[in-house]
Parts: structure tokens; sequence; C-alpha cells
């Protein structure tokens, strides 16, 4: 079972530099999330998707994009790379509304950007 | 907008006691999620708490929820070394699940 897959799983970007994460997951989840964790710090959210052609705004939005054109994927995009966005960056998938609804997250995508 | 607050940030054990980790939510909630992560890896599912009052065990972490006090509890026995890690509650509203902080624990011999 492949569950939610992240690339690359690193990367470092210059100043001005554009990326996009790639996120796929093959559990068929109607939700997808993006976050980030800065160094000992808890996970933030960035956006969600609720089902595909869906995506909202999470607690840190700014600096990012996304798009739900499947449900099995949900790439988040960077213009503009600035240092602050240095982070981990993590996807996740779960099947909100059929009673256990835990969240399934990748392995994480570790950004530095210089 | 939901925030979710943990306490302690840092808990240090010793093998063999018990203590508990709180965690408080600010909005009504639909789900109180339990996740464990170890040192520069991913999250993993401990528990999903979905009413008033439910209790879920596994080994030696119990969680709790209470909806009117908007606080739930993870409940760790008899702790071993196995057990360090960091320990993050989630709750989620309207959609989006937002995270505590985290509680980072170490267990000592």
């Amino acid at each position: 079972n492949a569950g939610v897959t992240q690339t690359p799983k690193f990367r470092i970007l210059k100043i001005g530099q554009s990326m996009t994460l790639q996120c796929t997951q093959d559990m068929n989840h109607n939700y997808m999330y993006w976050y980030r964790q800065d160094p000992g710090m808890g996970l933030k959210l960035i956006y969600y998707s609720v089902g595909a052609g869906i995506t909202d705004k999470g607690e840190v939005p700014n600096g990012y994009n996304v798009s739900r054109s499947t449900t099995e994927d949900f790439p988040l995009r960077l213009e503009l790379a600035a240092p602050s966005q240095t982070s981990v960056y993590f996807c996740a998938s779960s099947d909100q509304g059929r009673g256990n609804t835990e969240a399934f997250f990748g392995q994480g995508t570790r950004l530095t950007v210089v | 907008e939901l925030k979710v607050e943990q306490n302690p940030l840092f808990l240090s054990m010793q093998e063999g006691k018990n203590y508990t980790i709180y965690c408080n939510y600010s909005t009504t909630s639909d789900r109180l999620y339990w996740y464990r992560q170890d040192p520069g890896k991913s999250l993993e599912s401990l528990f999903v708490l979905l009413s008033n009052g439910a209790v879920k065990q596994e080994g030696r972490l119990m969680a709790s929820l209470d909806t009117k006090a908007r606080l739930s509890t993870l409940h760790i026995t008899a702790a071993v070394h196995d057990l360090s890690a960091t320990y993050f509650c989630a709750a989620d509203n309207n959609n989006d699940m937002r995270f505590g902080a985290g509680t980072r624990l170490t267990v000592k011999p």
C-alpha cells in the first residue's frame, strides 16, 4: 500500500525561485491537506481540499497555491520562494464523513530556501 | 477560529511512571485526534475520538474526550523508553484540522 506519497523528499531553492511539491494518495480519500512544520514546532495548516475542484485556505496560505483537479493529487505551488518558507511540508489525506476519520500523512518534503 | 493548546510542551519521565498530557481546544470540534511523531519522521495516528466521553486505549496509552470542557487527555501508564516521541493533538471544525504545538516526551531509565 503506497498511502500518501510526496515528492521530492528534499529540495534546496534559491530566493525567488518557484517549485511544486507533489502529493498523491491511492486511498480514494476525499479530504487532503498541506501542512508546514517549522523546527521544534507543531503543524500549521496551509491549504486543504474536501474534494476534487474544491480548495480552501488554512492558517498560513500566503505565498502558496494549490489545485485539486483529481481525487488523487493535491500539488502545492510555491511562487517566489522566501527564506521564511524553509520548513518541512507534510501532505495528508482522510476519509471524512465515514466514521473513523484519521488522517494519513506522507513522509514529508524538507525544503530549504537560501 | 479554532485553536488547540497542549501542555506540557516538554515532559521528561522516568520509566514506570504515569503521566497525563492535556489538550484544550477553543471552539466546538467535530473530532479530536492524537498523533505520534518520531524525530525526523512523519506522523502516525494513535486515536480518533468522536464523541463526548469517548475513551480509547492502546497499550500504555489511553485517550479521553470531554466535549463540554473542550478537553482531551492522553494518559501514559508505566512509561517505557519506546514511548519517547512528540505527541500531537488535533481538532477539526468546518473541515480543516488544526494541531497543537506538540508535547515532546522523553522517557528515561
